[in-house]
């Protein structure tokens, strides 16, 4: 059982560029959640997914948005990229009727902007 | 609104010692969770162990256990026996009830041979 799977796993893009990252949620998993993890820090929340709407988003700006399809999947878009968007981006997947304890992340993609 | 303090930017600890890594919390929730997650050079979070905030007892999953003391608000994870694997950064972290989590800023553990 393939876990939360990203793709791609390494991006640099130049500023104002746009970017669209991609994560496959666990099987049975119908909940995707997005973190930004800038370099030295701790995973900051972007948003989540469930029935393809958001459910919540935490402090980022309209740049930043998401969608999710009917099979669970997710792809995160960031437009007009600035240098201060170079971070390792995660994804979570989890059963909505679940217990954060089985929350599963992805190994994240690293996206540079130079 | 949570928040969550890891104070101890980086740590070492010898191989077969046990560590202890700091964690404090605060939150207006009644009803809350603590997380650890293990973060390897791969950048996946890997979860390591859970305590709620009504469970009586420390959490303990194999060599890991949660030193809860919820007069002082914190949440400190010890980790016995190190091994050279466990060396990584170790985030603790906080859900909301839409099981958004806070992160702190993360400990960097480095054990050494």
């Amino acid at each position: 059982d393939a876990g939360v799977t990203q793709s791609p796993t390494h991006l640099i893009k130049t500023r104002g560029q746009q970017v669209t990252l991609r994560c496959s949620p666990k099987s049975g998993h119908d909940t995707v959640s997005w973190y930004q993890q800038a370099l030295g820090q701790g995973p900051q929340f972007i948003f989540q997914y469930y029935e393809e709407e958001e459910r919540q988003r935490g402090n980022f700006p309209d740049r930043f948005s998401g969608h999710q399809f009917p099979n669970y999947s997710s792809e995160l878009n960031v437009n007009a990229l600035l240098l201060g968007d170079s971070a390792l981006y995660l994804c979570a997947s989890r059963p909505v009727t679940g217990a954060s304890t089985e929350a599963f992340f992805g190994q994240g993609t690293r996206l540079t902007v130079v | 609104a949570q928040k969550i303090t890891q104070t101890q930017p980086g740590m070492f600890v010898q191989e077969k010692e046990a560590v202890t890594l700091d964690c404090t919390y605060d939150t207006s929730d009644q009803s809350y969770g603590l997380f650890w997650y293990k973060q390897p050079s791969s950048g996946e979070m890997i979860f390591l162990i859970y305590q709620g905030s009504y469970d009586e007892q420390n959490a303990t999953e194999g060599r890991y256990s949660l030193n809860f003391q919820k007069a002082r608000k914190s949440a400190n994870l010890v980790i016995s026996a190190s091994q050279l694997g466990d060396s990584a950064m170790y985030f603790c972290a906080t859900p909301n009830a839409g099981n958004m989590l806070t992160f702190g800023g993360g400990t960097r553990l480095m054990v050494k041979p």
